[in-house]
């Protein structure tokens, strides 16, 4: 399968600060790139989808201004939680289609956001 | 409101024994449906993906798939405990490329 990574896998900042999340596709291009979030024992909800050169479309309730997406290359997508707040601390996820496949989304490894 | 319904668990099986996991889905006009396991604090792992009624087999798993009665299984044959996991049906609903996930069913392989 295709390899997605994150970076970094986990980290904790101070409230009112931001954190940057980078997700790469390794083995392939990706012009859709998809960002979920999971908190415990629950499943994962989709925040938005990064699509490059273009803005990100954001699901419902998600706030794009506190949760800036950027897709600046076919292999690189990044989201920016600004402002943080102890409420946004959760495991962020992306996940990537291989082009000409059939909707198969292959995951990173997630980054674990704590806000203290 | 597009949703996908799974049992949450925990579904406890022996060691050897098959592991049935259910999934049903509200837009019958969804095209593509998807099993991932999910170990604790790790990203989700595809499984098996599933586009057409009937049964695929990939190894020790096989999915099914009955757009008629909108669900899709997953079984898993000769149970080990390195299959304790949650498993997280996915599915496309119709005019999206988009995954609605379940709540996933979380599995106990006992040895």
């Amino acid at each position: 399968g295709a390899v997605v990574s994150q970076h970094p896998s986990w980290v904790i900042c101070k409230s009112g600060t931001s954190v940057k999340i980078e997700c790469r596709s390794l083995d392939f291009q990706a012009t859709t790139m998809f960002w979920y979030r999971q908190f415990p024992k629950q499943s994962l909800m989709l925040m938005a989808t990064s699509n490059e050169g273009s803005k990100a479309t954001y699901e419902q309730g998600v706030e794009k201004d506190k949760f800036l997406i950027n897709h600046a290359s076919l292999t690189l997508s990044t989201l920016t939680v600004t402002s943080a707040h102890p409420e946004d601390s959760s495991f962020y996820i992306c996940s990537a289609p291989l082009a000409g496949g059939q909707n198969e989304q292959f995951f990173g490894p997630g980054t674990r956001l704590t806000v203290l | 409101q597009k949703e996908v319904e799974q049992n949450s668990g925990p579904l406890s099986v022996p060691e050897g024994a098959i592991a049935s996991l259910n999934c049903t889905y509200s837009d019958r006009g969804s095209q593509s449906f998807f099993w991932y396991r999910q170990y604790s604090g790790k990203s989700p792992e595809l499984i098996m993906s599933i586009y057409s009624n009937g049964d695929k087999e990939d190894g020790r798993f096989t999915a099914q798939l009955n757009k008629a009665s909108q669900y899709v299984s997953l079984l898993i044959r000769d149970s080990q405990p390195s299959d304790s996991a949650t498993y997280l049906c996915a599915v496309t609903p119709s005019g999206t490329y988009k995954y609605i996930f379940g709540t996933g069913t979380r599995l106990k392989v006992l040895a």
